[in-house]
This record gives C-alpha cells, sequence and structure tokens, in this order.
C-alpha cells in the first residue's frame, strides 16, 4: 500500500473518446502530479496540481485537462484520444519536499 | 531530447558483479532523486540527494551526487536477482519531477 491509490488499473478506449482516470491519494499529499509513461521511457511530465490549481505543465495539448479536489483526491481527463495516448499514466502525490509517491499506474489502450 | 541522460541504457549482469549506473544533465538540481520501478508498477523512491558531493549509501546501492549538482551516479556492490528493475533518476525542476528514460537492470541468478 503506496498511500496513493488508481483507477481502475486497466482500460481500452477508441480514438476519438474521452477518458477520466482517478487517482486517490493520502491526507497531506497536497501536490498531486500526473506522468505519461509510454513502453519503454520514463515518466513524462503531465502537469501538476497545488491546492486545487494548476500549478505546472509540461508539452502535452490542451486536450489533457486536469482537476484535483479538497479530499486528496484527482483526475485527469484526456478528449478526442489517439492511438500514440496509449501509456501506463501514473499519479504521484508529495508532501512537502518528501520525495514522491506513485500509484501503480493506469494502463491505457487506444484501438 | 531528455532533460536527464541515463546510462547504460540496458545492462545485464551476473549474481555477484557489481555495477555503476550514471545521470546526466547540463542543467543544475535543487535535489535528485533515484526511483526503482518494476513491471506494471509505479516507480518507488529510493534516495534523494540535496547537497553537491553527496553520498548516501543504502545496503548494498550508494548514491552520488556530483559537485556541480548536474549528475549522479548509483552503485550496486554484489547484485542479486531482486535488484532486477528499471532504476530511474528525477531531478527537482520547477515545481516538478522530470526523468530520465532510465536503465533497465537485470541480474542473473
Amino acid at each position: 500500500e503506496t498511500g496513493v491509490t488508481q483507477s481502475p488499473t486497466h482500460l481500452i478506449k477508441t480514438r476519438g473518446q474521452q477518458v477520466t482516470l482517478r487517482c486517490s491519494s493520502q491526507s497531506g499529499h497536497n501536490t498531486v502530479s500526473w506522468y505519461q509513461q509510454a513502453l519503454g521511457q520514463g515518466p513524462q511530465f503531465i502537469f501538476q496540481y497545488y491546492r486545487e490549481e494548476e500549478n505546472g505543465r509540461g508539452n502535452f495539448p490542451p486536450r489533457f485537462s486536469g482537476l484535483q479536489f479538497p479530499n486528496y483526491s484527482s483526475e485527469l481527463n484526456v478528449n478526442a484520444l489517439e492511438l500514440d495516448d496509449s501509456a501506463l499514466y501514473l499519479c504521484a502525490g508529495a508532501k512537502a519536499d518528501l520525495g514522491y509517491t506513485f500509484g501503480s499506474g493506469t494502463r491505457l489502450t487506444v484501438v | 531530447t531528455q532533460l536527464l541522460e541515463q546510462s547504460p541504457q540496458f545492462l545485464s549482469i551476473q549474481e555477484g558483479e557489481n555495477l555503476t549506473v550514471y545521470c546526466n544533465s547540463s542543467s543544475v538540481f535543487s535535489s535528485l532523486q533515484w526511483y526503482r520501478q518494476e513491471p506494471g508498477e509505479g516507480p518507488v523512491l529510493l534516495v534523494t540527494v540535496v547537497t553537491g558531493g553527496e553520498v548516501k549509501k543504502l545496503k548494498r546501492l550508494t548514491f552520488q551526487f556530483g559537485d556541480a549538482r548536474k549528475d549522479s551516479s548509483l552503485h550496486i556492490t554484489a547484485a542479486q536477482p531482486g535488484d532486477t528493475g528499471l532504476y530511474l533518476c528525477a531531478g527537482a525542476w520547477y515545481n516538478d519531477m522530470r526523468f530520465g528514460a532510465g536503465t533497465r537492470l537485470t541480474v542473473k541468478p
């Protein structure tokens, strides 16, 4: 149990559809970051939320959006899915400078 | 291009051997972290280094942060099959952490 739970664990969607991925973080994780990890690659930063506001964004198009809620949960939404969006999506909670705690990820396959 | 370059990309060794993997950048980081990731799981934090020249030991793992805080190394002594995994370095970058592509280590019995 890492303190960060992601759902669903696996998901298959069709190109053009929309998807919402969820992350539940333990109390005190006031920062949440989302990463995309393609097969054989390191995680690529999508965006970060701090106290429910976007606090930084990587090189991802606007169809990637997110929300953070007061109960430390968050969502990643992706519109108009493309085949290249197939990847492991990781959510990470952080408290101060104590390092990131990652969830096990959601494996998204776009067909 | 990656902000952090890790080498080697792949490493396959026999149980009992020593190894070193490297993480290099042209940027200065306020801190650098090493993670280990197993298939189907998220990365797990191993260590955070903050001070240039800092050396930290975690059992058979030794982590070093370069004097200029641009690079780091991870040395494993007497590797075991349980050390198999993807080793990722990550540098603190503005409001977030940026990752290298990782070194995939396989330790054969």
